[in-house]
């Protein structure tokens, strides 16, 4: 069974601040690991999708490490914004469904 | 804008009835998802489908049942309602592993 952690459970930071997200996971047997945003009581964004042979991807301020023999990824948020308070999942994906940690909750205060 | 909808976005509900989540999606997805959100906890699995005809169950035990009649269509549903089924529903879709996943905007069920 796919065990997801996800490090720090939460987190404060003043705007314009740079986040760092770290996930882990038990079972290196992934097809992809993709990370979700998720506001209070809403569903899940998609953010960023990387493929069991990549290493990374980017999207704006938006980058995420994979490193699958270990079973880690890390997210990273540049120069961050208010509107980036959120709950962030990291996923990794096997052949039939997503396993998924309790997510970290960033708030980016003004 | 998504291309996968749930109905209703709310909804309270007395004990004992019976309740059907909708769950549509216009991408032409094989792969559909069930998973359930106690507040401020983890997803859960509860359902999936592989296509037309397919159903299987998660790896959190549900009362819920689904069916597949339609590649679109996806509806979940609770028989008999209970308090304990009050929680967060996200239906999911995907074309392969290659394209990741596409969530719904959420059901959230209170039971009273």
């Amino acid at each position: 069974k796919q065990e997801v952690t996800q490090i720090p459970a939460a987190l404060s930071v003043p705007e314009g601040e740079n986040l760092v997200l770290n996930c882990s996971f038990t079972d290196s047997a992934i097809y992809n690991l993709q990370w979700f945003r998720q506001d209070p009581g809403k569903g899940l964004t998609s953010l960023l999708l990387i493929q069991s042979s990549q290493r990374e991807q980017t999207s704006g301020r938006l980058n995420a490490s994979l490193d699958k023999s270990s079973g880690r990824s890390t997210l990273y948020i540049a120069a961050s914004q208010p509107g980036d308070s959120a709950t962030y999942l990291c996923s990794p994906g096997n052949d039939y469904k997503l396993s998924f940690g309790a997510g970290t909750t960033v708030t980016v205060r003004a | 804008e998504a291309d996968i909808y749930q109905t209703p976005r709310y909804l309270v509900i007395g004990t004992g009835k019976k309740i059907t989540l909708e769950c549509s999606q216009t991408m032409g997805h094989d792969k559909m998802y069930w998973y359930q959100q106690d507040p401020g906890m983890e997803l859960h699995l509860i359902h999936y489908s592989y296509g037309v005809n397919s159903t299987e169950k998660g790896d959190l035990s549900s009362e819920s049942t689904v069916s597949r009649i339609r590649t679109e269509h996806f509806p979940l549903t609770l028989e008999s309602a209970r308090p304990s089924h009050t929680s967060q529903y996200l239906c999911a879709s995907s074309e392969t592993t290659v394209y990741g996943y596409t969530f719904g905007s959420g059901t959230r069920l209170t039971v009273v």
